[in-house]
């Protein structure tokens, strides 16, 4: 079965600083990768995708991760936030064979302040 | 709207009450997710629903919860005799899903539950 780690809970950050959230997975098979975003007060929605193909991916809003197998991380990237990126980020793993339903990690809160 | 639809989006019960939790899925979607989620924990998965039949339960926490899918679309989330700790945001995600899940997910805005 698969599992995903996001090691920070929070990540406080200044306003058109850089961020990085991180995310390792653990699967014994090839898996499907993803963020999902949760805004305040608002349901998850997805952020951005590793089906195959390119390792690196972008969302239209600026945030890119990239899937790198030998370290099983798929971590998120900005290189300047604002304010409204505040939000709960969750990692989300697949495995994409046999039976799999998505697996969460536990979010990262980015706070973004000015 | 088009998106997920979940009711009732407040619920504050007594210790020991039984709660009905309601979601209405994106038209079309055959898929049907519930997940629980607590502070801290993140998305607990709770149940699958492909059409009407439930594939995977296993994330049930208790005999005391439930659900159902009728006609392929509206589902409902029973939590018979709460406890304090089932305290939590039910969300409902549905997707289009006819084969093997892809893992992109619509999600509702969630139901969130307080037992007192």
């Amino acid at each position: 079965a698969q599992s995903v780690t996001q090691l920070d809970s929070q990540v406080p950050v200044f306003e058109e600083a850089p961020v990085e959230l991180r995310c390792n997975y653990s699967s014994s098979v090839s898996v499907y990768l993803f963020w999902y975003v949760q805004y305040p007060n608002q349901g998850l929605q997805l952020l951005l995708k590793y089906l195959s193909g390119s390792t690196l991916v972008k969302s239209i809003n600026g945030f890119e991760a990239e899937f790198n197998k030998s370290q099983t991380s798929f971590h998120l990237r900005k290189p300047s936030v604002h304010i409204s990126d505040t939000a709960e980020y969750f990692c989300a793993v697949i495995e994409n064979s046999g039976y799999s339903t998505l697996t969460f990690g536990k979010g990262t809160m980015l706070l973004v302040s000015p | 709207g088009a998106g997920v639809s979940q009711s009732p989006s407040n619920k504050v019960t007594e210790k020991g009450k039984d709660v009905e939790l309601r979601c209405d899925p994106i038209s079309g979607h055959t898929a049907l997710y519930w997940y629980r989620q607590s502070l801290g924990q993140g998305l607990e998965f709770l149940i699958y629903f492909q059409g009407n039949s439930a594939p995977d339960k296993s994330g049930l926490p208790s005999d005391r919860f439930s659900a159902e899918r009728t006609g392929g679309s509206v589902s409902t989330l029973t939590i018979q005799r709460t406890q304090q700790e089932d305290s939590a945001v039910y969300l409902c995600a549905s997707s289009p899903r006819l084969g093997r899940d892809t893992g992109e997910l619509f999600f509702g805005e969630g139901s969130r539950l307080t037992v007192l």
